[in-house]
């Protein structure tokens, strides 16, 4: 299958401080991109989907200034957690699919994020 | 996208076949039915998808109901690696998970 990497793994950053994560699609071009949180013992909650060269559409409770999705290239996209609190320690995982529709998408490793 | 109901949890002895159930009844004619394995704190792992006709792969079968309301994923020959959570996920547009199984198989 398609390889997506993203990163870092892990980063731990101070409240309120800003983190980046990067998703980036190795071998194919992703026009979707999806991002993702997960809290213990819980099932991956969808953040917001983004298509390249597109704002971000964010799904209901998600603060789309708090959490900053950038969708640049069609191998790239960026979440930028803006000044973090305690709260938004959790698991966050992006994946990307070739098309818009109907195609299987394919997941990163996924980036713990603690905040201290 | 249409919402879908699997049991919470299963086990399986190693080397037998995997049988994990899925209901989908307000799928939409268009869309296909995916299904994802997670192991724990890693990225889910695509398997296999389909939209009405059974499929097959290296790693597992998909069985779809002809009223495609429903769906089994098939792991013939479950191995201790396969322990994890199994999502079914029915998606045009956006790729949203339930609750999964958690498949356990044991020795």
């Amino acid at each position: 299958g398609a390889v997506v990497s993203q990163h870092p793994s892990w980063v731990i950053c101070k409240s309120g401080t800003s983190v980046k994560i990067e998703c980036r699609s190795l071998d194919f071009q992703a026009t979707t991109m999806f991002w993702y949180r997960q809290f213990p013992k819980q099932s991956l909650m969808l953040m917001a989907t983004s298509n390249e060269g597109s704002k971000a559409t964010y799904e209901q409770g998600v603060e789309k200034d708090k959490f900053l999705i950038n969708h640049a290239s069609l191998t790239l996209s960026t979440l930028t957690v803006t000044s973090a609190h305690p709260e938004d320690s959790s698991f966050y995982i992006c994946s990307a699919r070739k098309t818009a529709w109907n195609t299987e998408a394919f997941f990163g490793q996924g980036t713990r994020l603690t905040v201290v | 996208d249409a919402k879908t109901t699997q049991p919470t949890s299963m086990d399986c002895a190693e080397g037998r076949a995997a049988n994990l159930p899925c209901n989908h009844s307000t799928i939409s004619g268009n869309e296909y039915v995916y299904w994802y394995r997670q192991i724990h704190s890693q990225g889910p792992q695509y398997i296999i998808h389909g939209l009405k006709n059974n499929e097959t792969n290296e790693m597992a079968s998909l069985i779809i109901t002809e009223d495609r309301k429903s769906s089994t994923l098939i792991l013939p020959h479950a191995t201790l690696r396969d322990t994890a959570v199994y999502y079914c996920i029915t998606a045009g547009n956006m790729l949203t998970f339930g609750g999964g199984t958690r498949l356990m198989v044991k020795p």
